[in-house]
């Protein structure tokens, strides 16, 4: 079946730092990618999408570019904020319908 | 446009009860999900409902049902509770296609979630 893998946190940075969140998949077809975010006590919330390969997603300085031939979708931001600090989900969609498929998130923290 | 809605928020039960749970779509979506946020299982999806048929079921006991309305509302049920099934229930909206073979590329909308807790 369709599975997501990411690794696993706390990822702990300074503020201004790079940040790299690794993120691989398993699907039939040809899936859509999703990086959502959640803040504590709230819901999720949609952060970037890639429906094809090659495609790049961008959202508020965060993006991930859909690599087919390594089935990956990293999230990359140049220099995180403080306000950065969540739990960030990679996720796929395939086949018919609207199914999401999550890996286990990644609980970024980042310092002043 | 209001976002997704979902009611109550928090809610305590007892082992062996039963709860109903809503969520409210954002105005013209069609496709209502439901998941299961659980601290050792991660995020779960549960079903799928599109013009008010079920389209898609996760690997969970029947004990999970849901239904949808015709103006697109949704609501879960979980008979029988267990201590177990205290999670966040997160339910999201998509715009729906007729065509299921494209929807996996809609983007899904979340609520705020209701947490339950199971005594």
């Amino acid at each position: 079946g369709d599975s997501v893998t990411q690794m696993e946190g706390p990822v702990t940075l300074s503020e201004e730092a790079f940040l790299t969140i690794n993120c691989t998949y398993t699907a039939t077809g040809y899936p859509s990618l999703f990086w959502y975010v959640q803040y504590p006590g709230e819901g999720l919330q949609l952060l970037l999408k890639a429906t094809k390969a090659d495609d790049k997603g961008s959202n508020k300085g965060f993006e991930a570019t859909y690599r087919k031939e390594t089935t990956s979708f990293h999230l990359e931001k140049g220099s995180v904020q403080v306000s950065d600090s969540a739990v960030y989900f990679c996720a796929l969609s395939a086949g018919a319908g609207n199914m999401l498929t999550f890996g286990g998130g990644t609980r970024l923290m980042v310092k002043p | 446009k209001a976002g997704v809605t979902q009611t109550p928020r928090y809610l305590i039960k007892t082992r062996g009860q039963q709860v109903t749970l809503s969520c409210s779509p954002i105005s013209g979506h069609r496709s209502v999900s439901w998941y299961q946020q659980t601290p050792g299982q991660g995020l779960q999806f549960l079903f799928e409902y599109f013009s008010e048929t079920q389209r898609n079921k996760g690997n969970f006991p029947g004990r999970f049902s849901g239904r949808q309305f015709s103006n697109s509302r949704s609501e879960m049920n979980v008979s029988t509770l267990e201590l177990g099934d205290s999670a966040l229930y997160l339910c999201a909206s998509s715009l729906g296609r007729g065509l299921a073979v494209s929807a996996h590329t809609d983007t899904q909308y979340f609520g705020p979630g209701t947490r339950l807790t199971v005594l």
